[in-house]
């Protein structure tokens, strides 16, 4: 079966510092991946996705950026943080069917990391 | 674009009591419409999905969605709610992307509280 990993789980860091989480996924080739931000008492907002290798799509203009330098392994970093980078990233992945062109397949989501800028 | 409303930020329920959380979305196609839960602290986890056909889905731990296509909404429901069914619970709307593969775009959820 397939399984996701996260981490770390928690992460203090200080404003200007750098940034480097990091989400494997196992069981499966070739999955989407994807990195979403939770902001407290705020939806998921989708930052990045990605279908392939160096294949990287962002969602929203900010100071963070996304690689993925192997097929099951997705990276989530900042050069400098700011205080407003505090929150819950979750990765997910997901795996379009065969057959299915332009379905949206179901995404299944890591335990998440719990971000806190100072 | 699409989008995702949860119109109740908390509900309270009593044990053993039913459960109807709200969800509408706004989308002009048809639409791939999913609910997760989420325990404090720890990712999300799927409920139920709907993609197509029967339009009243079961999920996990006895909930069931309708997807109402004239309303745009897709209510997830269940009879009889347990103390640990108290989580976030977020409605999630994904389009059909021709071939991509789009994140989804989510509700900002609803909290559910469990009265003993």
């Amino acid at each position: 079966s397939q399984t996701i990993h996260q981490w770390p789980a928690t992460l203090v860091q200080p404003v200007g510092s750098p940034l480097s989480l990091e989400c494997t996924v196992e069981g499966t080739s070739n999955p989407n991946l994807y990195w979403y931000r939770q902001a407290a008492g705020r939806g998921l907002q989708l930052l990045f996705y990605s279908v392939g290798i160096g294949q990287i799509s962002s969602e929203v203009p900010q100071n963070l950026s996304a690689s993925r330098p192997q097929d099951r392994q997705f990276i989530l970093s900042s050069k400098k943080l700011l205080l407003s980078d505090s929150g819950f990233y979750l990765c997910a992945w997901s795996l379009l069917q065969p057959g299915t062109l332009g379905a949206t397949d179901t995404q299944y989501f890591g335990p998440g990391t719990r971000l806190t800028v100072l | 674009a699409q989008s995702v409303t949860q119109p109740d930020i908390h509900i309270t329920v009593s044990e053993g009591a039913s459960l109807e959380l709200r969800c509408n979305y706004s989308y002009g196609a048809t639409p791939y419409l999913f609910w997760y839960v989420q325990s404090p602290g720890q990712g999300l986890q799927l409920l139920l999905k709907y993609f197509s056909g029967d339009t009243l889905v079961q999920g996990i731990k006895g909930f069931e969605a309708e997807f109402k296509r004239s309303q745009s909404s897709f209510n997830l429901r269940k009879p009889s709610v347990h103390w640990s069914d108290a989580a976030e619970y977020f409605c999630a709307v994904g389009a059909d992307s021709g071939g991509g593969a789009d994140g989804l775009t989510f509700g900002k959820g609803t909290h559910l509280i469990i009265q003993p």
